[in-house]
């Protein structure tokens, strides 16, 4: 079993929709990351949180420590967020860590 | 222009032959990190290295080599050893550990 499992694989939405991705985690942990990878390759940081609640613009990130949860939410959702959103990690070791261990990934469909 | 360069953005390697990304920065950032990333997989670290002339292996670093002679650069090698070598390498920057990871543009390598 992967250590960070993101839901759904695939999501295809409408222009406008509000939507949420699901990251969950098996591990103790001292951060969590969202990543945006466009169709070029390219990726992204989004949100580094180790609690609680952060937004950017259409963005917002939030995270549950005790239920080992986070969502990613993209309101009034448009073509141009259309992307693989990855999840990842810091597990907490003890020490200072430098390794992230990812989710696989969702890939985001935005129609018009 | 600040950021991450990666060179070239398509590699060729022929069997047997070693063959050497790049990997520059001028973000002034200790950290820096190769991953490997292939279809339907998350990103796997091979190696990072938190300061000059120190690395570590990562998850999958066998076929793998790195140096870090200067801070700005981050070169890796993958060598005849690697067996299934084809795949997208990213390299990653960050200031210190469990920090936001910035990345570079990626190098697709492909077997002839």
């Amino acid at each position: 079993k992967n250590e960070v499992e993101q839901s759904p694989q695939n999501l295809t939405a409408q222009e406008g929709e509000f939507i949420t991705i699901n990251c969950s985690y098996s591990v103790g942990i001292s951060a969590l990351h969202w990543l945006q990878q466009h169709p070029g390759g390219g990726i992204v940081s989004l949100f580094m949180l180790s609690s609680g609640k952060k937004k950017h613009g259409r963005l917002i990130a939030t995270i549950n420590i005790q239920e080992k949860h986070s969502s990613l939410h993209i309101t009034a959702s448009h073509p141009r967020d259309s992307a693989v959103y990855i999840c990842a990690v810091n597990i907490n070791s003890g020490g200072s860590n430098y390794k992230l261990t990812f989710g696989k990934g969702t890939l985001l469909t935005v129609n018009p | 222009d600040g950021g991450i360069t990666q060179s070239p953005k398509y590699l060729f390697r022929k069997e047997g032959q070693n063959v050497t990304l790049s990997c520059e920065q001028n973000l002034n950032h200790d950290a820096m990190y190769w991953y490997r990333q292939d279809p339907g997989q998350g990103l796997r670290l091979i190696y990072y290295s938190q300061i000059v002339n120190d690395f570590q292996k990562g998850d999958i670093a066998e076929g793998y080599s790195v140096s870090r002679e200067k801070k700005e650069s981050f070169p890796l090698t993958v060598t005849s050893a690697q067996k299934n070598p084809t795949a997208f390498y990213l390299c990653a920057t960050s200031r210190g550990s469990q920090e936001t990871q910035y990345f570079g543009p990626g190098t697709r390598l492909l077997v002839l």
